[in-house]
């Protein structure tokens, strides 16, 4: 079973910033937050992952609460080719590491023109 | 080539038939995976190679289902008398390192007549 809870639709306006949820409550230490999103007809795409330090690249932001019971992914400049449904992943590295990644069922991103 | 290539991007089967889809990862990378998406849910996990060997399969829904990746390289998911309820998209998707994320192909969407 997934270990997050997001939610289920989103709208932002273009050119906005674009702030999804997660709640992974029960995160362990090992355990790192993934972000991929699944764009109409294709399949899904990484776009960053994190364990407590906020990070950033070129598609987006994590950002990471203390506690790591929660993160934010940020688009910042949101156009209407990042409509998507967006899975938030927690998956466990290292020693003891899930080899698979297990998706819930996301929150569907609107972009409105 | 730059991306996981799976073959065919669509296919029909009639019930009963056998089918096998392909995957080509991207070269050198160790882990393999195969999802199974239905309409409007998030990607199931089905199985996990590392180079040749088959790790995980517990995803599997039947005996009728059956992957292979003999050389490490290309794998091939089967499914033998084919059913209705197989109707979905079959996801590949390959990784170098525990670390890395995933890059998924764009799918095979088998329809079953």
């Amino acid at each position: 079973d997934a270990k997050t809870t997001q939610p289920t639709s989103m709208d932002c306006a273009e050119g906005r910033a674009a702030n999804l949820p997660c709640n992974h409550s029960t995160i362990s230490g090992n355990e790192y937050v993934y972000w991929y999103r699944q764009i109409h007809s294709q399949g899904p795409q990484y776009i960053i992952h994190g364990l407590k330090n906020n990070e950033t690249n070129e598609m987006a932001s994590l950002i990471i609460t203390e506690d790591r019971k929660s993160s934010t992914l940020i688009l910042p400049h949101a156009t209407l080719r990042d409509t998507a449904v967006y899975y938030c992943i927690v998956r466990a590295l290292g020693l003891n590491r899930d080899d698979k990644i297990i998706f819930g069922k996301g929150t569907r991103l609107h972009i409105l023109p | 080539g730059a991306g996981v290539s799976q073959s065919p991007r669509y296919k029909v089967a009639k019930r009963g038939q056998d089918v096998a889809l392909r995957c080509d990862p991207i070269s050198g990378h160790v882990s393999l995976f195969w999802y199974q998406q239905a309409l409007g849910q998030g990607p199931e996990f089905l199985t996990y190679f590392q180079n040749e060997a088959q790790l995980d399969k517990s995803g599997l829904p039947s005996d009728r289902f059956f992957a292979e990746r003999p050389e490490g390289s290309v794998s091939t998911l089967k499914i033998q008398r084919t059913q209705q309820e197989d109707s979905a998209v079959y996801l590949c998707a390959s990784s170098y390192g525990q670390y890395d994320g995933y890059t998924f192909g764009s799918g095979t969407r088998l329809t079953v007549v």
